[in-house]
């Protein structure tokens, strides 16, 4: 089982939609990171969690440490939105989830 | 600020061969961290570097090595290349707490022939 669990794999939605992806994670972390990757590869940091909730835009990250879980929502969702969206936990390195694939369709 | 840069972008090598790829990290980051993405397996953290010593290291074999300068610019070895090596490789920076943020760079694409 792998440490770092994401749901969806694969996400299509229209424009204007609420997106939540999911993360959980089984091992015990000092940072939760949502990523953003798009074509091409490079990729940005979204969020750094270590408790609660983040907003940044129309992106909201939120982490429950007791459950082991995160989620990164998408308000007014955008066909530039389209990427690949990426949990990963620190515990004295960065350990990924295998990704979301959002496709948001106009 | 610059960001994260990464040289070469691209990369042909052939099986047995070596490599070297290079970093540099935003000014003033100590930390340097690498990884290898594949379809495959995702994301994978080969190691970490800060203030020229390996902090942290992946579940990589041996041939796989690096190193960071005194100028926090760091490189990435791959002796006797095999097929399954072809990967887009990845750094990232930060100022140095495990906490902090990384910054990526846009990768290095390995492709083994």
């Amino acid at each position: 089982k792998n440490e770092v669990e994401q749901s969806p794999q694969n996400l299509t939605a229209q424009e204007g939609e609420f997106i939540t992806i999911n993360c959980s994670y089984s091992v015990g972390i000092s940072a939760l990171h949502w990523l953003q990757q798009h074509p091409g590869g490079g990729i940005v940091s979204l969020f750094m969690l270590s408790s609660g909730k983040k907003k940044h835009g129309r992106l909201i990250a939120t982490i429950n440490i007791q459950e082991k879980h995160s989620s990164l929502h998408i308000t007014a969702s955008h066909p530039r939105d389209s990427a690949v969206y990426i949990c990963a936990v620190t515990n004295e390195k960065l350990t990924f989830g295998t990704g979301t694939r959002l496709t948001i369709i106009p | 600020k610059a960001g994260v840069t990464q040289t070469p972008r691209y990369l042909i090598k052939t099986r047995g061969q070596q490599v070297t790829l290079s970093c540099s990290p935003i000014s003033g980051h100590r930390s340097v961290s690498w990884y290898q993405q594949t379809p495959g397996q995702g994301l994978q953290f080969l190691f970490e570097y800060f203030s020229e010593t390996q902090r942290n290291k992946g579940n990589f074999p041996g041939r796989f090595s690096g190193r960071q300068f005194s100028n926090s610019r760091s490189e990435m070895n791959v002796s006797t290349l095999e097929l399954g090596d072809s990967a887009l490789y990845l750094c990232a920076s930060r100022g140095g707490g495990l906490t902090d943020t990384q910054y990526f760079g846009p990768g290095t694409r390995l492709t083994v022939l």
